[in-house]
C-alpha cells in the first residue's frame, strides 16, 4: 500500500493567510490526491496531480509535486474561516492493486 | 460522477450487539470499494477492500467482517460488538483516475 504523510499536524492562521502543508511518501506513484474532511464528515476530493505533473491549480488551491523528493504540497491562498478542516493526501500507485492510505492529516484553523 | 450512500449516520449500540452498515454506490460500474476507519483526530485506516462482488480482501485482523452481494453494496457487519468498536467509519469508491469518493460515514458508539 501507498503511505501518504501530512506536515504539519496542526496549523492555525488568520484568514487572509496562506496556509501550506506537505504530504511525504515512500514509494513510486501514478498520481497524489488531497482531500478535505470537515468535522465530523466524509472525505472531500479536491485535486489530483499526475506524476508527470508539477504544479497545478484549482481556484485557491495551488499544488506542486517533487516526485525526486517523494513530496507534495497543497496551498491554499487567500485563507477563509471556511477552509477550517482536515487536509489528508493519498497516493495512487504506479501499477498492481489500487490501495491508498492516509496520514493523520494536517489540521487547519482560520481564525476570522 | 460517483454518490456514496452511507447509513446510518449515528449509531448507538450495546456491547455484544450485532452490527450491519450498508453502503451503496450511484454513477459506477464495478468499483472498487473500501472501508475505512478513523479514530477521532486521528488518520483513516483501511479494514477491507473490495475489487468485485464476493471478493473482500481484509487488511487488519479484528471484530468485524464485510461483504459485497451486490456490485455497488458494500457491507461492514459485527457479530458481537466491542467498545474498541467504537469510532467513524467511512466507506469509499473509486476512482483510480479521478481519486476517491467518500460517503458522509457513520459515527458508531459502542455503550
Amino acid at each position: 500500500s501507498q503511505q501518504g504523510e501530512e506536515d504539519p499536524q496542526a496549523l492555525s492562521i488568520q484568514e487572509g493567510e496562506n496556509a501550506t502543508m506537505n504530504c511525504s511518501y515512500k514509494t513510486s506513484i501514478n498520481n497524489l490526491q488531497w482531500y478535505r474532511q470537515n468535522s465530523g464528515r466524509g472525505l472531500v476530493h479536491l485535486i489530483l496531480i499526475r506524476s508527470n505533473e508539477r504544479e497545478k491549480h484549482s481556484g485557491r488551491l495551488r499544488v506542486t509535486l517533487d516526485t525526486s523528493k517523494k513530496s507534495s504540497s497543497l496551498l491554499i491562498t487567500a485563507s477563509r474561516a471556511a477552509d477550517t478542516a482536515s487536509y489528508f493526501c493519498a497516493t495512487g500507485a504506479s501499477g498492481g492493486s489500487y490501495i491508498p492510505t492516509f496520514g493523520r492529516g494536517t489540521s487547519l484553523i482560520v481564525h476570522p | 460522477s460517483q454518490t456514496i450512500h452511507q447509513w446510518p449516520a449515528t449509531l448507538v449500540q450495546p456491547v455484544g450487539s450485532p452490527l450491519s452498515l450498508e453502503c451503496t454506490v450511484e454513477g459506477t460500474s464495478n468499483p472498487n470499494l473500501y472501508w475505512y476507519r478513523q479514530a477521532a483526530g486521528r488518520g483513516l485506516q483501511l479494514l477491507f477492500y473490495s475489487v468485485g462482488i464476493g471478493q473482500i480482501s481484509s487488511e487488519v485482523p479484528q471484530n468485524l467482517s464485510a461483504s459485497r452481494p451486490q456490485d455497488r453494496q458494500f457491507i461492514l457487519s459485527s457479530k458481537k460488538l466491542l467498545l474498541s468498536d467504537s469510532s467513524f467509519y467511512l466507506c469509499a469508491s473509486t476512482g483510480p483516475r479521478y481519486g476517491y469518493t467518500f460517503g458522509s460515514g457513520t459515527r458508531l458508539t459502542v455503550v
